[in-house]
């Protein structure tokens, strides 16, 4: 089956800095790419998304971008703000049969003041 | 439009006891998901229903059964609950089975065995 690592665990940045979080999966055949937020005591969800398809989305100060041939993806967000601060999780899916997606562990990104 | 709720929020129980989380989502979903959240796990996948009329384990099964009673509401349970089911537990839906596509999740049920 599908494997997700997500990189790193823990992220802190000062407000106004870059942060970037990396996943990478295991299946070739993986072709959507979501992101989900989950702020303290919430529900996850779903900031950008990409599927293979594409090599860059973005939407505002967060971008996605994706390798297919590294078989990785990457959250970028750009002047950070603590209204950013949450965990982060990236997950991989396929098309064809059930949608059931797998989830990276998620990172928790603190962003200081 | 409520999306995609849970019952109940909150929820404490001794070993050996059972209950059944609720979920319904009024979004005319075709699939429906129940997952655990642990710290430094992410989310876990336990079951999933593609289609109304079925259902088929996650990666976490072990110890939940769980009903898709209409297409609307996909309800877990703990037959006999143990310390290891602490965990929030997230219902979520997905508009389409067979085609990627978000997934829309409830706010959690937090349950502590004791």
């Amino acid at each position: 089956g599908e494997n997700v690592e997500q990189h790193p665990s823990t992220l802190s940045v000062q407000e106004g800095d870059s942060a970037v979080i990396k996943c990478t999966y295991s299946d070739s055949a993986s072709n959507y790419f979501p992101w989900y937020k989950q702020e303290l005591g919430k529900r996850p969800q779903l900031i950008i998304d990409i599927r293979s398809n594409v090599g860059e989305k973005k939407d505002q100060r967060i971008a996605v971008t994706l390798n297919k041939t590294a078989k990785h993806f990457s959250l970028h967000i750009t002047e950070t703000q603590p209204e950013d601060s949450a965990v982060y999780f990236c997950a991989a899916s396929k098309s064809g049969g059930s949608y059931i997606p797998t989830f990276g562990r998620g990172t928790s990104l603190i962003v200081h003041p | 439009n409520a999306g995609v709720t849970q019952t109940p929020k909150f929820q404490v129980l001794k070993t050996g006891q059972s209950m059944t989380l609720q979920c319904a989502q009024d979004m005319n979903h075709n699939s429906m998901y129940w997952y655990r959240q642990d710290p430094g796990m992410g989310l876990r996948l336990i079951y999933y229903s593609a289609s109304e009329g079925t259902t088929d384990k996650g990666e976490v099964p072990n110890g939940y059964n769980v009903s898709r009673l209409n297409k609307r509401e996909f309800s877990l349970r703990l037959e006999s609950a143990a310390p290891s089911q602490t965990s929030v537990y997230f219902c979520a839906s997905s508009p389409t089975s067979g085609y990627t596509d978000t997934q829309y999740f409830g706010p959690g049920t937090r349950l502590t065995v004791l």
